[in-house]
């Protein structure tokens, strides 16, 4: 079945540590997604890529790194600049927005915590 | 700005009572509203997609409903297995086309 994969599901970073969250896809998507999620707060936009070797700063990409070298891959880097981390992620894919109005979908998610 | 407000934030049920969560929205040049349900420790599933007023999508026990201003998710004689948070989302006419999400409606369906 076609889906999209994030691993680890839980991940503790120390300070001054970066990680890094996985997210393959086998949807032959070509839009990727990362999301945050805190209780009591919508999810938001951290970095999106519409193509493989282009992405774009969401709405809090500050403390985040991105890249996309393949089109089923869409790591996240989780820095030592980020003050907060703990949070809930997310990945997503879809149809580009530009070419039609397509749900995202989404994988089961990373839980990171500072140890 | 683009804002999209979900109400109430929480909604206690018995099994059997059907009842609506409401999504609010605010963006220019709606292209589409998006609802999907989460249950704990998982990703956003996908439920309906809505892109007119006037439009209604079913589902099992859910009907979801668009006007210009809101969307509407009803459930009808819900079951605990009902029990989640749902959320609401849509996307503008901005060239980017990222999705505005709400912060849910957690519901909890006793049996």
């Amino acid at each position: 079945d076609g889906g999209i994969t994030q691993s680890p599901k839980y991940l503790f970073r120390k300070e001054g540590q970066n990680v890094t969250l996985s997210c393959e896809q086998n949807l032959n998507h070509d839009a990727m997604y990362w999301y945050r999620q805190d209780p009591g707060q919508g999810l938001r936009l951290i970095y999106y890529s519409q193509i493989v070797n282009d992405f774009q700063k969401g709405d809090i990409a500050e403390g985040y790194s991105v890249s996309r070298e393949k089109k089923e891959s869409f790591p996240l880097t989780v820095t030592s600049a980020q003050k907060n981390p703990t949070a809930f992620y997310l990945c997503a894919s879809s149809t580009p927005p530009r070419v039609s109005v397509e749900p995202q979908h989404f994988g089961d998610g990373t839980r990171l915590s500072i140890l | 700005e683009d804002q999209v407000t979900q109400s109430p934030e929480a909604l206690r049920l018995q099994e059997g009572e059907s009842s609506s969560l409401n999504c609010s929205y605010t963006v220019s040049g709606l292209r589409g509203l998006f609802w999907y349900r989460q249950d704990p420790g998982k990703g956003p599933e996908f439920l309906f997609t809505l892109y007119s007023a006037g439009e209604e999508k079913e589902k099992e026990r859910l009907k979801a409903t668009l006007t210009k201003k809101e969307s509407f998710l009803h459930i009808t004689a819900p079951k605990p297995e009902d029990s989640a948070t749902y959320l609401c989302a849509v996307r503008g006419g901005g060239s980017q086309g990222n999705l505005i999400f709400g912060k849910g409606t957690k519901l909890s369906v006793k049996p």
